[in-house]
């Protein structure tokens, strides 16, 4: 069965600096991997997603995200962190022998200014 | 604005009670999904449907059925209401052959119980 985890609720970062949000997956076949954002009381927005090709994605907004096949992650990053940037990030998965796509829990990232 | 309406945005109900959502998806993307986000939860899958035909099914309770209709737009019924049905449901379609794409979701209907 095809799995996502998003091991931190909740993500604080001052402005500027670094950051990066924890996605982990499992599924038995290729993964196809996303990152969608939702802000308060809107749906969600895609971000960027990794089918094959170059481990390391550009996306929307300044994000990116590595594909790491051994470690089974898809940590998404950003260089410098802006105020607006703080929202509810969620990863998600889909088996390339299926058509579900697995939503994780979601982190809340908060960005201070 | 992704393209993908959703009705009502927000309903107000009673126990018992049943409700009908509605999604039209984006101009010609075949494939509708519908999800469930309940308070302090992610996003539980509920069911697909690609070009009329249910394609794949998660954790949809009995009470709850949904269709996609030859103009593609799709209903999500929900029945026999209870407190914890309480939620945000949304949908969400993707395109024609992206079998790798990206899904695009609509603003989502939040479903009040009473």
């Amino acid at each position: 069965a095809q799995s996502v985890a998003q091991p931190e609720d909740q993500v604080n970062v001052a402005e500027g600096n670094p950051l990066t949000v924890k996605c982990t997956y499992s599924v038995s076949g290729n993964p196809y991997l996303f990152w969608y954002v939702q802000y308060p009381n809107r749906g969600l927005q895609f971000l960027l997603k990794y089918i094959t090709g170059d481990n390391l994605v550009k996306g929307s907004y300044g994000f990116e995200a590595e594909f790491n096949k051994s470690q089974t992650s898809f940590h998404l990053k950003k260089p410098s962190a802006l105020v607006s940037d703080s929202a509810l990030y969620f990863c998600a998965v889909r088996d390339s022998g299926t058509y579900k796509y697995i939503f994780g829990t979601g982190t809340r990232l908060k960005v201070l200014a | 604005d992704s393209g993908v309406t959703q009705t009502p945005k927000h309903l107000i109900t009673a126990t018992g009670q049943r409700v009908t959502l509605r999604c039209s998806p984006r101009s010609g993307d075949l494939s509708v999904y519908w999800y469930q986000q309940s308070l302090d939860q992610g996003l539980q899958f509920l069911i697909q449907y690609y070009n009329g035909e249910e394609r794949a099914k998660g954790n949809i309770l009995e009470r709850f059925s949904a269709q996609q209709f030859p103009d593609l737009h799709s209903e999500l019924n929900l029945s026999s209401l209870e407190l914890g049905d309480s939620a945000l449901y949304f949908c969400a379609s993707s395109g024609v052959g992206a079998t790798t794409g990206e899904l695009f979701f609509g603003e989502g209907s939040r479903l009040t119980v009473l």
